[in-house]
């Protein structure tokens, strides 16, 4: 089992649409979650970390599950401008350093 | 402005060349990372450094070398060993203590033929 699994899409969705994405990872011991965003044929930027209790940054709300051992990022009133990969990140229980989904890929159209 | 800066964007070299990719930062990090990304796969970490003269393999060193002599740079060379060299090489930064909240350079592309 990869260490951090998603599905990589596309997600095809219309402007103004909620979308889901949620992304599992391999290791309970794992202390430290995080979104990042990339843009194509750009450098990830970190969209926003997970707490435990659940976090929302606008449209974006991120949540937690450590029984299932799963992510979730929800996007809220989709923007053309939230199309990008989107990489779900934990820390390594071993070195601290951070281990990268494949990215899940998210087109908004008009 | 601070930031990372990685040179150049886009890198051709022949198979058996070793190559150095620059990546220099002005944030006033101490830990600096390499990762490779390839196309549809998530970034591998090659080498990070905590601090000046200090550094260790990531999941992927074999066939990468770095160096760490200035806070600023973490050059990256592929050597000839490296396998599969062609890729999309990422530079990242960090304050240690908040290693989750990392700075990427721009990358460079690199084709080895």
């Amino acid at each position: 089992r990869k260490e951090v699994e998603q599905d990589p899409g596309p997600f095809n969705v219309p402007e103004g649409a909620t979308v889901a994405f949620n992304c599992t990872y391999s290791n309970s011991a794992s202390q430290s979650f995080f979104w990042y965003r990339q843009d194509c044929r750009k450098e990830p930027k970190l969209l926003m970390s997970v707490y435990s209790s659940g976090n929302e940054d606008g449209r974006f709300t991120a949540q937690l599950n450590r029984a299932s051992q799963y992510i979730s990022l929800l996007i809220r009133d989709s923007k053309l401008s939230d199309s990008a990969t989107y990489l779900c990140v934990v820390t390594s229980v071993l070195q601290g350093n951070l281990i990268f989904g494949k990215g899940t890929k998210l087109s908004v159209k008009p | 402005d601070g930031g990372i800066t990685q040179s150049p964007k886009y890198l051709f070299r022949k198979e058996g060349q070793n190559v150095t990719l620059s990546c220099e930062q002005n944030l006033n990090h101490d830990a600096m990372y390499w990762y490779r990304q390839d196309p549809g796969q998530g970034l591998r970490l090659i080498y990070y450094s905590q601090i000046v003269n200090d550094f260790q393999k990531g999941d992927i060193a074999e066939g990468y070398s770095v160096s760490r002599e200035k806070k600023e740079s973490f050059p990256l060379t592929v050597t000839s060993a490296q396998k599969n060299p062609t890729a999309f090489y990422l530079c990242a930064s960090s304050i240690p203590a908040r290693t989750y909240e990392q700075y990427f350079g721009p990358g460079t592309r690199l084709t080895v033929t």
